[in-house]
């Protein structure tokens, strides 16, 4: 059973252009959302983090917008630059729910390619 | 250095041998974690370690062991590597268990024949 889902495997987005990566989860217990980019033949790198008691945290060119009751979350990128060009997943956990679990359940990935 | 390194980059291995892959970090970060990357399954934990002399089972630890016996250190071993423990593996670390941010190293790249 998939707890957090990615289901857009690749996303391609001209240059200047908004990038709009989704994240959807399934599990009422988690309560902190991370996005990570990833390289080819790097390991990823934490890029923004949010809490459930806030529903947007930003960051530069980076928004992600949190909406709890659809357990649903996206990473905005504004404007795209073709440096953006990489893996993006989302991971989450629940940190303060008191469940014990401090690992980090990550989606599959998507590959953002940002057209020049 | 500064961060997290893993040894070796890559490494073609036989079934049926036994490999340890080294992760060292020097943020005297709390946490360790050991994942692998698949294509099409993105990040899974194989083991965690929230502390020094602790260690516990992630989301797919069949076939690996891990040990804690410093802060800095946390290998993986595979004891009789198998063709399906081809992958990607990631070495993370965080200040503590509680899903602080993790911060990964570069990875090791293992292909078993």
């Amino acid at each position: 059973d998939q707890q957090v889902k990615q289901n857009s495997p690749s996303l391609s987005v001209q240059e200047g252009r908004i990038s709009i990566l989704n994240c959807d989860y399934t599990n009422s217990m988690f309560d902190y959302f991370l996005w990570y980019k990833k390289y080819p033949a790097e390991g990823p790198t934490f890029l923004i983090s949010i809490s459930s008691i806030k529903d947007k945290n930003e960051d530069g060119r980076f928004t992600v917008f949190l909406n709890k009751s659809a357990k649903h979350l996206s990473l905005h990128i504004v404007p795209s630059q073709p440096g953006d060009s990489a893996v993006y997943f989302c991971a989450a956990s629940a940190r303060y729910s008191g469940a014990g679990s401090y690992q980090l359940t990550f989606g599959k990935g998507t590959k953002l390619s940002v057209i020049p | 250095i500064a961060g997290i390194t893993q040894a070796p980059t890559s490494q073609i291995l036989a079934a049926g041998r036994r490999m340890t892959l080294r992760c060292t970090q020097d943020m005297r970060h709390n946490a360790m974690y050991w994942y692998r990357q698949d294509l099409g399954l993105g990040l899974r934990l194989i083991h965690y370690s929230n502390t020094a002399g602790t260690t516990g089972k992630g989301e797919v630890p069949d076939g690996y062991s891990v040990s804690r016996a410093n802060t800095d250190d946390f290998p993986l071993t595979l004891a009789s590597a198998v063709p399906s423990q081809t992958s990607v593996y990631f070495c993370a670390s965080s200040w503590s268990g509680m899903a602080d941010t993790q911060y990964f190293g570069p990875g090791t790249r293992l292909t078993v024949l």
